[in-house]
């Protein structure tokens, strides 16, 4: 079946802009998770959803950063007046009763 | 404390050798892990469950030790298309209901030819 999909895969803005990152999860995965990946870095976690509730946004790193959820489908992740330091690669995963977590390909974003 | 903790690497191995990766996890509480495999500018990939008991896949052995709060993974007789980072993963359910999950920040495994 399909998988997590992404989009865009790539996008290039300007220091400034304000950029929008959409998932689509596995068809009745009610968990979603958005992370952020740094060049040569470790996953850093943003939010947490289940269902259409984020019951865990600790990991978003300042007021720029939301997101939300259309009931148990797709997630928009928006960034608000980017900043260099947001370029990254943002990875979306959906995930089963199990836990088990199943990654999209990520969108990578540069600002310039 | 981190949650999660690994030994970043790089690890250097000949094809053909056995090595493992260790995790430690601070939170007893945790409930459920996993490792997964992440190869350059890709995403990651669930590699594997790791079980109470001990679990076997092929080349690859996970064990949990609850008691040391730590998982392994034991990969035999390396092969190139083994070389990447490997991530631990942790999950815990606090009250709520909801996961918490936690990934470590990655061994990383290059198997020389």
């Amino acid at each position: 079946g399909a998988g997590v999909s992404q989009s865009p895969s790539n996008k290039v803005t300007e220091k400034g802009k304000d950029v929008e990152l959409r998932c689509d999860p596995i068809s009745g995965h009610t968990a979603l998770y958005w992370y952020r990946q740094r060049l040569g870095q470790g996953l850093e976690f943003l939010i947490y959803f289940q269902g259409n509730s984020a019951p865990d946004k600790s990991g978003l790193p300042s007021d720029r950063f939301s997101a939300e959820r259309t009931g148990e489908s797709v997630s928009t992740l928006t960034i608000q007046r980017t900043q260099q330091e947001d370029s990254a690669v943002y990875l979306c995963a959906s995930s089963d009763p199990m836990v088990t977590q199943y990654f999209g390909p990520g969108t990578r974003l540069l600002v310039l | 404390r981190k949650e999660v903790e690994q030994d970043p690497g790089p690890f250097n191995v000949p094809e053909g050798a056995t090595v493992a990766f260790n995790c430690t996890y601070s939170n007893s509480a945790s409930q459920s892990f996993f490792w997964y495999r992440q190869d350059c500018r890709k995403e990651p990939k669930l590699l594997m469950s790791v079980y109470s008991s001990g679990n076997e896949d092929g080349r690859f052995t996970a064990q949990l030790n609850r008691a040391s709060q730590y998982i392994s993974l034991l990969i035999r007789d390396s092969k190139l298309s083994d070389s990447a980072t490997y991530l631990c993963v942790v999950n815990i359910n606090p009250s709520g209901g909801y996961q918490k999950v936690t990934f470590g920040t990655g061994t990383k495994l290059q198997v020389i030819p």
